[in-house]
């Protein structure tokens, strides 16, 4: 238990479809992360918020949307997307950006497969 | 061209043997974090160097940092099935916490 919790831990949807992705932590944390994780690829950023501000969007398609409430919560809209975005999708949280807060803690992910 | 290259990318081994596998980059860092990722789960950090040449002992597990901060190796002594999972290094780029992350090496080990 890592204390990031995501849901669900499996998604299959059409690219038609609407749906999105939830992630929650307890750790007091006010740094949240969106990470995308392909077979045969790095892990790649996607998010960053820190402070519920997006400080990050690393050439992300328009289909992906982030939102984060405040900064317990983090969530990942989906929608019309293309089969080559079915992958692993991983929340993370850590302190605010600093010398000595790099450290991510990652929840179980999201297995996503989009038919 | 990936920031940071690991070798092996696959490694198959029998419980009780030794391994060792690497993350390179031409480039220098400040320090280098490396993670583990078991089946179905997310990456969890094992260790963080910081100084050129430094090693941290985790158990059976040796992390060293390159005297030029350019690369890293970690060592599994006597290796267990529990070891089994995704090797993963990382470095800070650009401003904040923002990681960039390794190929990864895909570690099994078998009884």
């Amino acid at each position: 238990e890592t204390g990031v919790t995501q849901t669900p831990r499996h998604l299959v949807m059409g690219m038609t479809n609407k749906k999105s992705l939830k992630c929650e932590q307890h750790l007091g944390h006010n740094a949240m992360y969106w990470y995308k994780q392909s077979a045969k690829k790095p892990l790649e950023l996607m998010f960053v918020y820190s402070l519920e501000e997006r400080v990050e969007n690393n050439s992300v398609p328009s289909r992906f949307s982030p939102e984060c409430p405040n900064s317990s919560h983090l969530f990942l809209h989906l929608h019309t997307l293309q089969p080559e975005d079915s992958a692993l999708y991983l929340c993370a949280s850590s302190q605010a950006p600093g010398p000595g807060n790099e450290k991510l803690f990652f929840g179980s992910g999201t297995q996503l497969s989009v038919l | 061209t990936q920031l940071l290259e690991q070798s092996p990318q696959f490694l198959s081994i029998q419980e009780g043997e030794n391994l060792t596998v690497y993350c390179n980059s031409s480039s220098v860092f400040s320090s280098l974090q490396w993670y583990r990722q078991e089946p179905g789960e997310g990456p969890v950090l094992l260790v963080t160097v910081v100084t050129g040449g430094e090693v941290k002992k985790l158990k059976r597990l040796t992390f060293q940092f390159g005297d030029a901060r350019k690369d890293s190796s970690l060592h599994i002594t006597a290796a267990q099935p529990g070891d089994t999972g995704l090797y993963l290094c990382a470095v800070t780029t650009g401003g904040g916490n923002k990681l960039t992350f390794g190929t990864g090496t895909q570690l099994k080990v078998e009884l």
